[in-house]
């Protein structure tokens, strides 16, 4: 069974003080990789998609990466408006279903 | 560009009574179209994925169906709701071979 486990569960940090989120996953044949961003109270919001080993992709602050075991979003000098819950999730082979992390609640204090 | 709605945006409704939640897709044709659960402290979880008109995949056996009447219309329903049945629903859509799926707003329901 495919599984995704997003470390740490939170994150707490000061304003421009870089950090990175994991994102951990064992699958049978990755098609893609995607990272989210959920806002309180609002459905997730697209960031990137990560379909090889090595793909780099970047967003303003926001940095994702892959390889064959995990993927990273590295977060450089935050500020107060990044804070959010940050989801991960994997598409495998089978069908259309993507397989969610529980998320990392990001909080950027000033 | 491809807007997708959810309504209503909260709903409080009693143990027993149905339900029927509403998702559409604005600028694409024939997408794939998907609803999930979110319940606190756990990831989305996939209920129903449909491909196209009247076609219907069910992830999870439980109290919640899902109909397609139209291309862009996708709908959840229950005859009765039960108290598990409580969380933030997300409908999304996809297109593609290697797909992303991008959400709606979400709806909260509050069975009581």
């Amino acid at each position: 069974e495919d599984q995704v486990t997003q470390s740490p569960e939170a994150l707490r940090l000061q304003e421009g003080e870089s950090s990175s989120l994991n994102c951990s996953y064992t699958v049978s044949g990755l098609r893609g990789l995607f990272w989210y961003r959920q806002d309180p109270g609002k459905g997730p919001e697209f960031l990137f998609t990560l379909y090889s080993a090595g793909e780099e992709k970047e967003k303003e602050r926001l940095k994702a990466t892959l390889t064959k075991k995990e993927s990273f979003l590295h977060i450089t000098a935050p500020k107060p408006e990044d804070s959010a819950t940050y989801l991960c999730a994997v598409h495998t082979g089978g069908g259309n279903k993507l397989t969610f992390g529980t998320g990392t609640q990001l909080k950027v204090e000033l | 560009s491809q807007t997708i709605h959810q309504w209503p945006a909260t709903l409080v409704q009693p143990v027993g009574s149905p339900l029927s939640l509403e998702c559409t897709v604005e600028g694409t044709s024939n997408p794939n179209l998907y609803w999930y659960r979110q319940a606190a402290g756990r990831g989305l979880q996939l209920l129903f994925y449909s491909v196209g008109i009247g076609q219907i995949s069910s992830e999870v056996p439980q109290n919640l169906s899902a109909s397609r009447p139209q291309d862009r219309q996708f709908i959840l329903s229950s005859k009765k709701l039960l108290l598990s049945d409580s969380g933030f629903y997300l409908c999304a859509w996809g297109f593609g071979a290697q797909e992303t799926q991008y959400f709606g707003p979400g709806t909260r329901l509050l069975v009581l």
